[in-house]
């Protein structure tokens, strides 16, 4: 079965300081990655998608992939109280659907 | 703002009721997924609709139904509810094409709430 792992959390990080959130996958022919952040009552929002391997960089944000290691990466720099909500990481699976994993809670702490 | 529209966006049934979720493409995408997403865990897969048809399909018993229609707006219909079925139902909107990198962009969500 394939599956999307991730520490629920919480992570605490200091304001300022940089945020790192892991996922594990366990299909190795995944070819999309993405990262998604739901705040509370709210829908997930894509911030991130990657698909080969090493880094791609957006502003705050920098997602990483190793494939090799079936594992991707989300670190967001200067942390800011708003980034505190759940982040998803989803992986599709070669000719198959998107697949979440059930998030890591980031709470920024002022 | 990702375009995509659900209504209602809150549902209160009772248990062995149907209900039916509607949702509205984001502009010039032609694929709608629904997603099941219990109290603090992650979407899970439910179905998935392009050209009107199936196109995959998550491990949800056939109580579980839905349609695409020609302006690839779709429904998500449940029947026979049960406690277990209470839960944020998202729809996602994406351009599928061969070869290429497809990307879910969510609307904001039926919230459904079985008594």
């Amino acid at each position: 079965q394939k599956e999307v792992e991730q520490n629920s959390g919480p992570l605490s990080v200091p304001e300022g300081a940089i945020a790192s959130l892991n996922c594990t996958y366990s299909d190795r022919v995944s070819q999309s990655f993405f990262w998604y952040r739901q705040y509370s009552g709210k829908s997930p929002e894509l911030i991130m998608s990657i698909y080969s391997n090493g880094d791609k960089e957006d502003g705050r944000f920098t997602a990483q992939l190793n494939k090799a290691s079936q594992y991707v990466s989300l670190l967001i720099r200067d942390s800011q109280p708003s980034d505190s909500a759940t982040y998803l990481c989803a992986v599709r699976p070669r000719d198959d659907k998107i697949i979440f994993g059930k998030g890591t809670r980031l709470h920024i702490l002022p | 703002e990702t375009g995509v529209t659900q209504s209602p966006t809150h549902l209160i049934k009772t248990r062995g009721q149907q209900v039916t979720l509607r949702c509205s493409s984001q502009s010039g995408h032609n694929t709608v997924s629904w997603y099941q997403q219990a109290l603090g865990q992650g979407p899970q897969f439910i179905f998935q609709y392009y050209r009107e048809e199936e196109n995959g399909r998550g491990n949800f018993p056939p109580r579980f139904s839905g349609l695409q229609f020609p302006n690839y707006s779709s429904e998500l219909n449940v029947n026979a509810l049960e406690l277990d079925d209470s839960a944020l139902y998202l729809c996602a909107s994406s351009l599928y094409r061969q070869g290429a990198n497809e990307k879910l962009f969510f609307g904001s969500g039926t919230q459904l709430s079985v008594l």
